[in-house]
């Protein structure tokens, strides 16, 4: 069955970068593309970013240009979300989600908790 | 970049239908049959409901819907179940080549 399995939390100071692996297992790698997604305590969803697993190719959120890289290593079927320049805004539950398609998300992590905090 | 508009917050009885709108823009919205719905209970991750605007994944009961008329999607549950309690979230694909979620709304059953 498919399954991603997310790195474990995090605690980070103000400033600092993270970095949140996700494993993906269960179905061909590079045929799903895989997204970022966020969720603060007590808040909604929040699109970051996509990759194409087979491409490499990236498309980020506005609000995250240049703080967020997404890279893949299809050796491992290994997809990484680093946010850089971390603030106690940050702090939220990380999820990686695959979708067959683009615009959809099939299939989720279980989340990493990433707390910034001094 | 503003997030699709949803209602915070619907109730129903057990067996009864309710409706969560989805109000987007002709960029996103409008513009694309590229909507989907998630469900989210506590503590855990979503689950896809309904992508592109009216298909249902295999396993989600017939039970659950979706629509679109302009700018604005729609998901339908009707008989509702005490087990549908939970947050729903809509979000579409944007012009922009990247997507948006709705705020989110709390399915109550009375």
């Amino acid at each position: 069955q498919v399954q991603l399995v997310q790195s474990g939390a995090e605690v980070k100071k103000p400033g600092a970068s993270v970095k949140v692996s996700c494993k993906a297992s269960g179905y061909t790698f590079t045929n799903y593309y895989m997204h970022w997604v966020r969720q603060a305590p007590g808040q909604g969803l929040e699109w970051m970013g996509i990759i194409n697993p087979s491409a490499g190719s990236t498309t980020y959120a506005q609000r995250f240009q240049g703080r967020i890289t997404v890279t893949r290593d299809t050796s491992t079927r290994k997809v990484y979300m680093e946010l850089s320049s971390l603030s106690s805004e940050d702090t939220a539950v990380y999820y990686c989600a695959s979708g067959i398609a683009r615009s959809r998300f099939d299939y989720w992590g279980q989340g990493t908790l990433v707390t910034v905090s001094s | 970049q503003s997030a699709l508009t949803q209602p915070p917050s619907v109730s129903g009885s057990p067996g009864q239908s309710v409706t969560i709108s989805c109000t987007g823009t002709s960029s996103d919205v409008g513009s694309y049959n590229r909507v989907s719905w998630y469900q989210q209970s506590p503590g855990t991750a979503p689950k896809l409901m309904i992508y592109e605007v009216s298909n249902r994944p295999s396993g989600v009961p017939d039970r659950f819907s979706g629509s679109k008329s302009g700018n604005t999607a729609s998901l339908t549950i009707s008989g509702l179940q005490a087990e549908d309690e939970a947050d729903y979230y809509c979000s579409s694909y944007r012009s922009s080549s990247t997507l948006v979620f709705g705020g989110g709304t709390k399915l109550t059953v009375l």
